[in-house]
Parts: structure tokens; C-alpha cells; sequence
């Protein structure tokens, strides 16, 4: 069975300190990662994915396959990185798999 | 161009009631996907269709759901003698068939059942 953790309900940083939201993953294969952000009262949207290698709103994720984790960090915060994060997991079906999300909050 | 859809945008029911919840995907996207999130959890796959078809269900929590794609666009998805526990907010998204396509998110349909 496959599963995503992030262990964060909660995380909350000054504006200009650095960011980690943590992700870690069980699957047996060889999955794709992915992380989404939900804005307040706006649509669940793709941030970015591991296939990809970008950096989108400052923010990078590397897939590590020997601790099977995809943590999201940027260097210096913005009050506009408020969000809900979801971590989620392509196996071989093509549904994903989420975990709970982490509310990151960036205080002034 | 148009997002994904999805109406009504609130639903309130009746325990024993039936329901129907329709999402229309972005015009071309030949995949379509359902998926369920209770508060404090995040999305939890239902159905995913590729053109008409259910390639996989494997998600659908009982016999009561069951969602359609007759035409290859719009989907409906329908939940029979509705519980108190399937008050959530039921997500619906679309992607373009290739394999490595991005799944874009409608705004959701909250359903709450009394």
C-alpha cells in the first residue's frame, strides 16, 4: 500500500527565515512525487514535481530514495507563502495519493 | 480558458437521500479524476476515467457510489441513501492524456448530510 506522511499540522516561521515542510512516503516501486498548495478560498493548484527538478516561487523539493522523503524548503519566507501544503504520490495507478497537509503560516 | 467546474458548489441533504454531484473537466482532458476530502485530511481518490471508461474505482468507499462519463466530458458522481459520514467537500480534477500530465483541480462541491 502506498502512503504519505507529513507530520506537520502546523507550521509556522517569521517572513525571511527558511522553510521545511516535511514529506515522507511509503511505496514499494518507483513513484512520482508531488507537492500542492491551496491558497486561502482559492483551488487546490500544483506547486511542483520531483520529474521536473524546478524551482517554482522559490521553493525546491528533492526526492530522496534512501530516506523516501520529498521535503519542500525555500530559503527566506514570504507572507504570501501562506498556504495549505499537500505532499502527494503517483504509485502505478494514476490517482494520487495525499497526505494531510501541513497549514504553513508566515508571520510579519 | 475554463478551469475544471463543479456543481453545486454547496450541497445539503437528508440522511436516506440521493444525490448527485457534476464535474466538467477542462475542454480536451480525456482523464478525470474524483476525490473526497473530510475536514482536517487531505484529497482521498475515488474514480479515475480515461474517456468513458472507469479504469479504476478502486477508490469508491461502497456499493452506494458510483460515477458516470457517458460522453467522455462531464462526469457525475452519485451517492445513493447518503450518511452522515459522507459530509465532505468531493473534489474533482482533469488532466490531458499523456502519462505524465498535471491533474488541475476544480473548486470543489461541499456536501453536508443532516
Amino acid at each position: 500500500a502506498q502512503r504519505v506522511t507529513q507530520p506537520e499540522k502546523l507550521l509556522s516561521v517569521f517572513k525571511g527565515a527558511p522553510v521545511e515542510l516535511k514529506c515522507n512516503y511509503s511505496y514499494s516501486g518507483s513513484p512520482e512525487l508531488f507537492w500542492y498548495v491551496q491558497y486561502s478560498r482559492q483551488r487546490l493548484q500544483l506547486l511542483l514535481r520531483h520529474i521536473s527538478r524546478e524551482s517554482i516561487k522559490g521553493f525546491t523539493a528533492d526526492l530522496n530514495k534512501g530516506e523516501t522523503s520529498f521535503h519542500l524548503k525555500k530559503p527566506f519566507a514570504q507572507e504570501e507563502d501562506s498556504a495549505m501544503y499537500y505532499c502527494a504520490l503517483r504509485g502505478g495507478a494514476d490517482g494520487l495519493t495525499f497526505g494531510k497537509g501541513t497549514h504553513l503560516i508566515i508571520q510579519p | 480558458g475554463a478551469g475544471v467546474s463543479q456543481t453545486p458548489s454547496n450541497k445539503v441533504t437528508e440522511k436516506g437521500k440521493y444525490v448527485e454531484l457534476r464535474c466538467d473537466p477542462i475542454s480536451g482532458h480525456t482523464a478525470l479524476y474524483w476525490y473526497r476530502q473530510s475536514l482536517g485530511q487531505g484529497p482521498e481518490f475515488l474514480i479515475y476515467f480515461q474517456g468513458t471508461g472507469a479504469a479504476d474505482d478502486s477508490g469508491l468507499p461502497n456499493d452506494r457510489f458510483f460515477a458516470v462519463r457517458p460522453e467522455g466530458s462531464v462526469s457525475t458522481l452519485k451517492i445513493q441513501r447518503t450518511e452522515r459520514g459522507d459530509s465532505a467537500m468531493y473534489l474533482c480534477a482533469s488532466s490531458s492524456y499523456a502519462p505524465d500530465s498535471t491533474q488541475y483541480f476544480g473548486p470543489g462541491t461541499r456536501l453536508t448530510v443532516l
